[in-house]
């Protein structure tokens, strides 16, 4: 099974605060991905990993930064927390590329961190 | 640019059919999948749809693709209480990403 976890599943921190989200993967998946939950919104990318040490901005990546050291690990940070970014934060990881069936490019979700900045 | 819309709320009784439609805007879209999302959970690949498909079915599911007005749906038969969750249409954009939709929050009443 494939399994993606994240460090935390609640978190509170103060505004101005740096604040790091940690996704692990454990199938060796090329691709990573953080995204931002919202209701009314579905899930925004705000950044995605092709390979290690390579990053590209998603849709809204103004005030977050990311880091892939590692294949199997995709940090998110908050580099000063604001209350805007009061939201559910979403890892998902999959293979890089497709094969006869579309599934083989499914990504593959954690549970999500919510995060609330005070 | 790329963007998918789908309603945000449907409420159905038990036993009755669901359809959740979904539009999307790239033409050139491979494949468009259902995500379904359990309250306090992360995503779970429902279904998936290649762009040469009109229709696939898989047990309860059907999914209904009509390229020519880029619409998609998926219809659940016989609607259980455990099939209430949020259901997210997405289609594959550039870059090996996915676009999502909004999310459709079902509600299955007795």
């Amino acid at each position: 099974d494939v399994k993606v976890t994240q460090s935390s599943r609640y978190l509170v921190k103060r505004t101005g605060e740096k604040v790091f989200l940690e996704c692990v993967q454990d199938m060796d998946h090329e691709n990573m991905f953080w995204y931002r939950q919202d209701p009314g919104l579905g899930l925004r990318l705000i950044y995605f990993s092709y390979d290690v040490k390579m990053k590209e901005k998603g849709d809204i990546p103004e005030g977050y930064s990311v880091s892939r050291e590692k294949k199997e690990r995709f940090s998110l940070i908050l580099e000063s927390a604001s209350t805007n970014q009061t939201s559910m934060y979403l890892c998902a990881s999959s293979f890089k590329g497709l094969g006869l069936a579309g599934a083989k490019y499914e990504q593959y979700f954690g549970p999500g961190t919510r995060l609330t900045v005070t | 640019g790329e963007d998918v819309e789908q309603s945000l709320f449907l409420s159905v009784r038990e036993g009755d059919s669901s359809v959740i439609n979904c539009t999307y805007t790239d033409s050139s879209s491979t494949y468009l999948y259902w995500y379904k999302q359990e309250p306090g959970a992360g995503l779970q690949l429902l279904t998936y749809i290649f762009s040469n498909m009109d229709m696939k079915q898989d047990q309860r599911l059907t999914v209904l693709l009509n390229k020519k007005d880029k619409h998609l749906s998926l219809r659940i038969a016989d609607t259980q209480t455990g099939d209430s969750a949020i259901y997210f249409c997405a289609e594959r954009g550039g870059y090996n990403k996915l676009i999502f939709g909004a999310g459709t929050r079902l509600a299955v009443h007795p």
